[in-house]
């Protein structure tokens, strides 16, 4: 069966700060990978997406960055925190159309 | 722009009763739909999905679609406090497009 990590479950970081979030899926190949962020009380906000290694899609403009160094891995990045970046990240898997599955979440707090 | 909407509630039913959850989407030619659970704090868990018009039933849970209408549902038969959650609405378009989600209506079972 195919699972979802992400870590951390928690993060709090200064502003200006760097960030990494490391997400790996397992019992699959060639998902299609996702990164959402989802603010307090608002829906899921779509910031990246890759259909393949290398292939990165950028849905809103900021100071995040996504990178798939492998078939199943998927990193979301920042050089330099802003207290807007905090919320709920989520990093999710696909493959072909039987669902859109979610990691466990990490909640950043940007202090 | 593709859009899922969906009535934020809350909702509140009371125990035993059928809790109705409705959505609707712009894009006529959506594929395929899904509902997610939420449970405040944690991530969002596929319960159905539903691809053709009609009802699909799974245990408590009834999804139903109405393409014409552009228009999809979830009945809750017999819902219980542990039913209080946030439901998502997601559609997707087909191929590798991600999916694309309304903003949740919270639903609260009252025992």
């Amino acid at each position: 069966s195919q699972t979802i990590h992400q870590w951390p479950a928690t993060l709090v970081q200064p502003v200006g700060s760097p960030l990494s979030l490391e997400c790996t899926v397992e019992g699959t190949s060639n998902p299609n990978l996702y990164w959402y962020r989802q603010a307090a009380g608002r829906g899921l906000q779509l910031l990246f997406y890759s259909v393949g290694i290398g292939q990165i899609s950028s849905e809103v403009p900021q100071n995040l960055s996504a990178s798939r160094p492998q078939d199943r891995q998927f990193i979301l990045s920042s050089k330099k925190l802003l207290l807007s970046d905090s919320g709920f990240y989520l990093c999710a898997w696909s493959r072909q159309e039987q669902g859109t599955f979610f990691g466990q979440g990490t909640r950043l707090t940007v202090v | 722009q593709k859009e899922v909407e969906q009535n934020s509630g809350p909702l509140s039913v009371p125990e035993g009763a059928i809790a109705s959850l409705n959505c609707t989407y712009s894009d006529r030619g959506s594929q395929s739909f899904f509902w997610y659970r939420q449970y405040s704090g944690k991530s969002p868990e596929l319960i159905m999905f539903i691809y053709s018009n009609g009802d699909k039933e799974d245990g408590r849970f009834t999804a139903q679609l109405n393409k014409a209408s552009q228009y999809v549902s979830l009945l809750i038969r017999d819902s219980q406090p542990s039913d209080s959650a946030t439901y998502l609405c997601a559609v997707n378009a087909g191929g590798n497009t991600p999916l694309v989600f309304g903003k949740g209506t919270r639903l609260s079972v009252i025992a």
